[in-house]
């Protein structure tokens, strides 16, 4: 059974596309996340989810929008695609809101901008 | 602020030799401290982490780190390295004013048969 699993795996698109990947955890966990992994692997966090509440917004641009329509599931919609937004989008979840929370990531989402 | 560092991008071990990978942290507080490998074109898995008590935490995989406060360093060790064990690995620490989790660059282990 996959823990954190996320929709889709690859992602080809256009600069000035919307696109939406989607995420859902069947661990029971209250929190979720989405990070972006760039090319040089560095990895940051951009938003965190608690039980439908956003607790996390890091400084992304608001073509960026998270959406949890429940606990259980965590979306992310980026408009106006560009360039430098190719990256893997990894999804994870925890059990607590806490940095003390042991993290669990999907596969991750590939997503190339042409 | 919080930071880890992760000072080699690549470590190269013969398989059976015990393999480390180095991490060194800096926080304000008590460290709360993780580590998690990245095999290619998969997502991140928990290893192990340490919270408080012992300084030798074992983990996944026959992999235990040695948290050291002296020298803050939270050291990835394994006392006999598999080709299987190749993969990209990443040291990370709870940033206490945000709750986030900071994430070093990572280091690629390379295990040659």
């Amino acid at each position: 059974d996959t823990a954190v699993s996320q929709t889709p795996k690859y992602l080809v698109t256009q600069m000035g596309n919307d696109k939406s990947i989607k995420c859902e955890q069947n661990l029971g966990h209250d929190t979720m996340y989405w990070y972006k992994q760039d090319s040089k692997k560095f990895l940051k966090i951009m938003f965190s989810y608690n039980n439908k509440e956003l607790i996390i917004n890091e400084t992304v641009p608001n073509r960026f929008s998270p959406k949890s329509p429940d606990k259980a599931h965590l979306n992310l919609h980026i408009n106006s695609l560009e360039l430098g937004d190719s990256a893997v989008y990894f999804c994870a979840s925890s059990q607590g809101r806490t940095g003390t929370d042991t993290q669990y990531f999907g596969p991750g989402t590939r997503l190339t901008v042409l | 602020a919080q930071s880890v560092a992760q000072p080699e991008d690549q470590v190269n071990v013969a398989e059976g030799n015990p393999l480390t990978v180095k991490c060194t942290y800096s926080v304000s507080g008590n460290p709360y401290l993780f580590w998690y490998v990245q095999y290619p074109n998969r997502g991140l898995q928990f290893l192990l982490k340490y919270i408080t008590g012992d300084n030798l935490v074992k983990g996944s995989y026959g992999f235990e780190a040695e948290f050291n406060k002296s020298q803050t360093s939270f050291h990835l060790k394994k006392p006999s390295a598999l080709v299987s064990d190749s993969a990209l690995y990443f040291c990370a620490v709870r940033d206490a004013g945000t709750d986030k989790l900071i994430f070093g660059t990572g280091t690629r282990l390379q295990v040659f048969p």
